[in-house]
């Protein structure tokens, strides 16, 4: 799977919209990125996920640029409940034994009052 | 539905002991695997299993053995506890591997300190 980088810290105002970058320049054709969140503590919880064309969904939205190499996952109006360690994932949706995501160490968002 | 449901929430061990880390899903996934997470470093992939009866390798495997004999269990087993074992164990699910179905459902985590 192609390697992601992503700052390691950001901060947010709440009530802002919150960008997450994610570098993934070697990504190939048949790899999704995958937004996944950790809130201190707790079980990581799936985001969005894309392959192409921008997301969207209840949470957040993902954008990837013409060329895949790298996203940005859009909070729209950060709470502080949204702050979280967020990781950016490539893989392939290929099925088969061969199952590995791999997170990173992610970026920590903190939403500032 | 519960989804993910992980027990206990904290153990302490002796070095040495062994003990099983229980992990129930109840949304039909077919697959489910653990993860280890350690001070500042992410998830590190330790088993899964793609379905009822088969099981296989993550990237830290070493000290660790799974079974999956329903559907919905899939218990970690710590044979000999070392201290390097000490970490937050992540349990999680997905409906399906490939394709749409691939969102893995995380339960609440079990704290593991081997003294």
């Amino acid at each position: 799977d192609a390697k992601t980088t992503q700052p390691t810290s950001m901060d947010c105002a709440e009530g802002r919209a919150a960008n997450l970058p994610c570098n993934h320049s070697t990504i190939s054709g048949n790899e999704y990125v995958y937004w996944y969140r950790q809130i201190h503590s707790q079980g990581p919880q799936y985001i969005i996920h894309g392959l192409k064309n921008n997301e969207t969904n209840e949470m957040a939205s993902l954008i990837i640029t013409e060329d895949r190499k790298s996203s940005t996952l859009i909070l729209p109006h950060a709470t502080l409940r949204d702050t979280a360690v967020y990781y950016c994932i490539v893989r392939v949706n290929s099925g088969g034994s061969n199952y590995k995501l791999t997170f990173g160490k992610g970026t920590l968002l903190t939403v500032n009052p | 539905n519960a989804g993910v449901t992980q027990t206990p929430k904290f153990q302490v061990l002796k070095t040495g002991q062994s003990m099983t880390l229980q992990c129930a899903q109840d949304m039909n996934h077919e697959y489910m695997s653990w993860y280890r997470q350690d001070p500042g470093m992410g998830l590190r992939l330790i088993h899964y299993s793609v379905g009822a009866g088969i099981t296989d390798q993550g990237e830290v495997p070493n000290g660790y053995n799974v079974s999956r004999s329903t559907t919905e269990d899939f218990p970690l087993r710590l044979l000999s506890a070392a201290p390097s074992q000490t970490s937050v164990y992540f349990c999680a699910s997905s409906y399906s591997l490939g394709g749409e179905g691939e969102k893995l459902f995380f339960g609440s985590g079990t704290q593991l300190s081997v003294l």
